[in-house]
């Protein structure tokens, strides 16, 4: 079994200032982590993935994310956040099963806002 | 570039038709998805499909079905539609060997009403 607990529903940063979006997962496997962002009114976008290589996963847009497994974190941070960084942002595990296409597991989301 | 396309972004329909959703890729991805958005709920799947013609019932598969005749193209079915269908209804394909180390590719999608 596996889960994703993202534990702030909402984030409020200014312009200019570092964003933390923070994930906690569970999973009986090695799993592989992702994170997906949302802008108003549209589908999902890949930020970035980790699936057992390096532990600090560089994504678009100057987002990374650290893959702690003694933690059982995957938190998404950016240096300098912009007004178009304002979105719903998912963390999503997956068992590494190499094979079907299920298992993702989705977290609740978090909307990040930016106030000028 | 990658391309999901849902053939509509808002529906409106009424408490009991039967609806169809299209959804098309043209990445010839082997994998199908199709989820519901809600909010404070988050993604939810509904079925998947990794062939043509096959298909897996997803967490939510109560009052919906889907088709797969081509690889390409995955309908989402409200056999008859209620309210409580109302949401945001995405779909998403990738490529094999699975969804561990695949990334889903997403449409806009569809916001349905049912009144």
């Amino acid at each position: 079994a596996q889960s994703v607990t993202q534990l702030d529903s909402h984030v409020s940063v200014s312009e200019g200032t570092p964003v933390l979006l923070r994930c906690n997962y569970s999973s009986s496997y090695s799993p592989s982590l992702f994170w997906y962002v949302q802008h108003p009114n549209k589908g999902l976008q890949l930020l970035l993935k980790y699936t057992s290589a390096a532990t600090l996963v560089k994504g678009i847009n100057g987002f990374e994310a650290e893959f702690k497994k003694s933690e059982t974190s995957f938190h998404l941070t950016k240096p300098s956040a912009h007004m178009s960084d304002a979105a719903e942002y998912f963390c999503v595990v997956s068992p590494y099963s190499g094979g079907g296409a299920d298992g993702l597991t989705f977290g609740k989301g978090t909307h990040l806002i930016i106030q000028p | 570039d990658v391309k999901v396309t849902q053939s509509s972004r808002y529906l409106v329909k009424r408490t009991g038709e039967k609806v169809f959703l299209e959804c098309v890729q043209d990445m010839d991805h082997e994998n199908m998805f199709w989820y519901r958005q809600d909010p404070g709920l988050g993604l939810r799947l509904i079925y998947f499909s990794y062939d043509v013609k096959m298909k897996e019932k997803g967490d939510i598969p109560e009052g919906y079905s889907v088709s797969r005749e081509k690889k390409e193209r995955f309908s989402l079915i409200l056999e008859s539609a209620s309210t409580n269908q109302t949401s945001m209804y995405l779909c998403a394909s990738s490529l094999e060997p699975g969804a561990g180390n695949q990334p889903q590719h997403f449409g806009d999608g569809t916001r349905l009403s049912i009144l």
